[in-house]
């Protein structure tokens, strides 16, 4: 199992332009995360999603939107960026709301 | 509003010394308290997790000790190792809330 997997690792954009953020699970966990890891600020939830087809706002959802039309992927997109959100992003998913969360290995992404 | 207070922010402990880490919490719905470990380019793992009909639960030489009056809860770890350097972040959900609430974490520095 490869668990929990986020595509790209790295990205640099510029202000303004758009890109979308995969993360793939083999796990068939119906529970799905996307963080924010900023220094100082810990983990932020930004969108998360509790089954196929289900998306719910975090604590910082502006400027990002979320699909997840397959039960294995959730996709986090960016649809004007700006250097403020140039941070380290993280997937997790989990069987419940209460077991372990599984975390992906994340994507820096840089906003100039 | 921070829903989950940790301190503090950065230690340094000797090998073989106490790592004690701390969290405060406000909301008296939480009923779920992982602790999670991340390593430098890594994503987080869950290390330990207690609920709150337990005081104490020790998993080698990590024991979380909860304190359900006081609303806190702490990580000790014994005989601490270098390889225990990571970042360390506790958190904390309700069984009505699909959310996990992480603390800003703390960076846990061991010297050999």
């Amino acid at each position: 199992n490869a668990g929990v997997t986020q595509t790209p690792k790295f990205r640099v954009l510029k202000t303004g332009q758009s890109m979308t953020l995969l993360c793939a699970q083999d796990m068939n966990h119906e529970y799905m995360y996307w963080y924010r890891q900023d220094p100082g600020m810990g983990l932020r939830l930004i969108h998360y999603s509790v089954g196929e087809g289900t998306t719910a706002k975090g604590e910082v959802p502006d400027g990002y939107n979320v699909s997840r039309l397959k039960k294995q992927n959730f996709l986090l997109g960016l649809e004007s960026a700006a250097p403020s959100q140039t941070s380290v992003y993280f997937c997790a998913s989990s069987s419940t709301s209460q077991e372990t969360q599984y975390f992906g290995p994340g994507t820096r992404l840089l906003v100039l | 509003q921070q829903q989950v207070k940790q301190s503090p922010q950065s230690l340094i402990v000797q090998k073989g010394g106490i790592s004690i880490i701390n969290c405060a919490y406000e909301n008296t719905a939480f009923d779920y308290f992982p602790w999670y470990q991340q390593f430098p380019g890594k994503g987080p793992a869950l290390l330990i997790a207690i609920r709150p009909d337990v005081s104490e639960k020790k998993e080698g030489r990590f024991t979380i000790s909860f304190n359900k009056s006081a609303k806190q809860f702490s990580l000790h770890i014994m005989d601490s190792q270098p390889g225990d350097s990571a970042t360390y972040f506790c958190a904390a959900s309700s069984g009505s809330n699909y959310k996990l609430t992480f603390g800003k974490g703390t960076l846990l520095t061991v010297n050999p």
